[in-house]
């Protein structure tokens, strides 16, 4: 069925580091990919899609490539602020409007 | 344009209760899921809703159930409460079926005592 895994944290980096979560999901079809961002206490964000391949989405200085050949959809900021810290999750689109999500990946920016 | 509103956001019921939560999507979306999300099973697709028909299901037990009004506001219910349904239920809403952006509103903390 429709998986998504992306890497387990905690992710403890310090202030204006480059962060990378790795993302890959099961390649049932095209599906749209997204990344959503909690904060403590709160729902989820939408911080960045991309609906085919090649697609990069980019949103608040994070990025990410849909990698149809790796089945990936890596997250990226290339200078972390501590503002940036929150559990974020990888999720790929299937039938409808049914979300399947990743464990979810928990950062830590440290000043 | 408001968000995604969830009413209660917090919540305590005892062994076999029965609660309803509310959703109030967007200002004219038309879909309308909702998720669970606990720290063990982290966050599981419960239902969808759209032009008040269940579109979709996830594989939980039909204790769980939803509807939606003409309005798009949805509700779901959850009868003969046991401790594993203790989780943040989240609602989510977008324009309609094809555009896949799906906005989340705060959640509603149930805890099953």
């Amino acid at each position: 069925g429709d998986s998504v895994t992306q890497m387990e944290g905690p992710v403890t980096l310090s202030e204006e580091a480059f962060l990378t979560i790795n993302c890959t999901y099961t390649a049932t079809g095209y599906p749209s990919l997204f990344w959503y961002v909690q904060y403590p206490g709160e729902g989820l964000q939408l911080l960045l899609k991309a609906t085919k391949a090649d697609d990069k989405g980019s949103n608040k200085g994070f990025e990410a490539t849909y990698r149809k050949e790796t089945t990936s959809f890596h997250l990226e900021k290339g200078s972390v602020q501590v503002s940036d810290s929150a559990v974020y999750f990888c999720a790929r689109a299937a039938a409808g409007n049914k979300l399947t999500f990743g464990g979810g990946t928990r950062v830590l920016v440290k000043p | 344009k408001a968000g995604v509103t969830q009413t209660p956001r917090y919540l305590i019921k005892t062994r076999g209760q029965q609660v309803t939560l509310s959703c109030s999507p967007i200002s004219g979306h038309r879909s309308v899921s909702w998720y669970q999300q606990t720290p063990g099973q982290g966050l599981q697709f419960l239902f969808e809703y759209f032009s008040e028909t269940q579109r979709n299901k996830g594989n939980f037990p039909g204790r769980f159930s939803g509807r939606q009004f003409s309005n798009s506001r949805s509700e779901m219910n959850v009868s003969t409460l046991e401790l594993g349904d203790s989780a943040l239920y989240l609602c989510a809403s977008s324009l309609d079926r094809v555009d896949y952006e799906q906005y989340f509103g705060p959640g509603t903390r149930l805890t099953v005592t």
